[in-house]
C-alpha cells in the first residue's frame, strides 16, 4: 500500500519563475493538504482540496493555486516565486475533511534563487 | 490568534531513559491534537492523537496526556531509542478544521 508520493524531491527555480508541485494521496484517501515548511519551522498550512474543489485556505497569497483530480491527486501551482518561497513543501492526504490523522508525504524542497 | 508552541527547542535523554516533550496550546476550541515526530530529509509521521473529551491516551511505548485546564499536551516515550532521535511536533485543530502546528522539539538520545 502506497503511502503519499510527491514529486520532484527537490526543485531549483530563480525568482519570477513559476512552479508546479504534484501529489498522490494514501490509497483510500480523498482528502488531501498542502503545507509550507520552512527550516526549523513547523509545517504552515496553505489549503485543502476535497471533491476537486478548494475547501480551506491558509495565509498565503493568491500566487499560490492548487487543483485536484478525480484520482485524488492533486497539484501546488506558485506563480511569480520569490526567494521566500524557499522552503519544503508537504503533501498530507486524510479521509474526509476533518484534517484527523494526516499521513504526509516526503516533500518536495524547494529553493528560489 | 491560534497557536502551538513547545515549551522547548531540544531535549536530551539518556538511551532507556523516559522522555517528556511538552506543548502549550491558546485556542480553547481545539477539539483534536496530535504528535508527529520528524527525521531529517522525511515529511513527519504520526505517533498518537487524542481528542479533547480524553485526558489520556496510550499506544506502543508512547502516552499523550492532556490538560484542557491550562491547555497543555504532553508526549511520553519510554525507554527511549536511538531512533526516536528527531523533531517532535505537536498540532491541534478546532473548529476552523485546520491543523496547526508548533515550531517542534528537537529530541537527541544519547547512547
Amino acid at each position: 500500500d502506497a503511502g503519499v508520493t510527491q514529486s520532484p524531491t527537490h526543485l531549483i527555480k530563480t525568482r519570477g519563475q513559476q512552479v508546479t508541485l504534484r501529489c498522490s494521496p494514501k490509497s483510500g484517501h480523498d482528502t488531501v493538504s498542502w503545507y509550507q515548511q520552512a527550516l526549523g519551522q513547523g509545517p504552515q498550512f496553505i489549503f485543502q482540496y476535497y471533491e476537486e474543489e478548494e475547501r480551506q485556505r491558509g495565509n498565503f497569497p493568491d500566487r499560490f493555486s492548487g487543483h485536484q483530480f478525480p484520482n485524488y491527486s492533486s497539484e501546488l501551482n506558485v506563480n511569480a516565486l520569490l526567494l521566500g518561497d524557499s522552503a519544503l513543501y508537504l503533501c498530507a492526504s486524510s479521509l474526509g475533511r476533518r484534517n484527523e490523522k494526516l499521513f504526509f508525504g516526503s516533500g518536495t524542497q524547494l529553493s528560489v534563487l | 490568534g491560534e497557536s502551538v508552541g513547545l515549551h522547548l527547542p531540544t531535549l536530551s535523554v539518556q538511551e532507556g531513559d523516559n522522555s517528556i516533550i511538552n506543548c502549550a496550546y491558546s485556542n480553547s476550541a481545539s477539539d483534536y491534537f496530535i504528535w508527529y515526530k520528524q527525521e531529517s530529509g522525511k515529511g513527519p509521521q504520526f505517533i498518537i492523537d487524542i481528542r479533547s473529551n480524553m485526558d489520556k491516551r496510550q499506544g506502543q511505548r508512547v502516552t499523550v496526556l492532556l490538560n484542557k485546564t491550562v491547555k497543555h499536551l504532553s508526549l511520553q516515550i519510554a525507554a527511549t531509542q536511538p531512533g526516536d532521535s528527531a523533531v517532535y511536533f505537536c498540532a491541534e485543530s478546532g473548529n476552523t478544521g485546520k491543523l496547526i502546528f508548533g515550531q517542534g522539539t528537537t529530541l537527541q538520545v544519547k547512547p
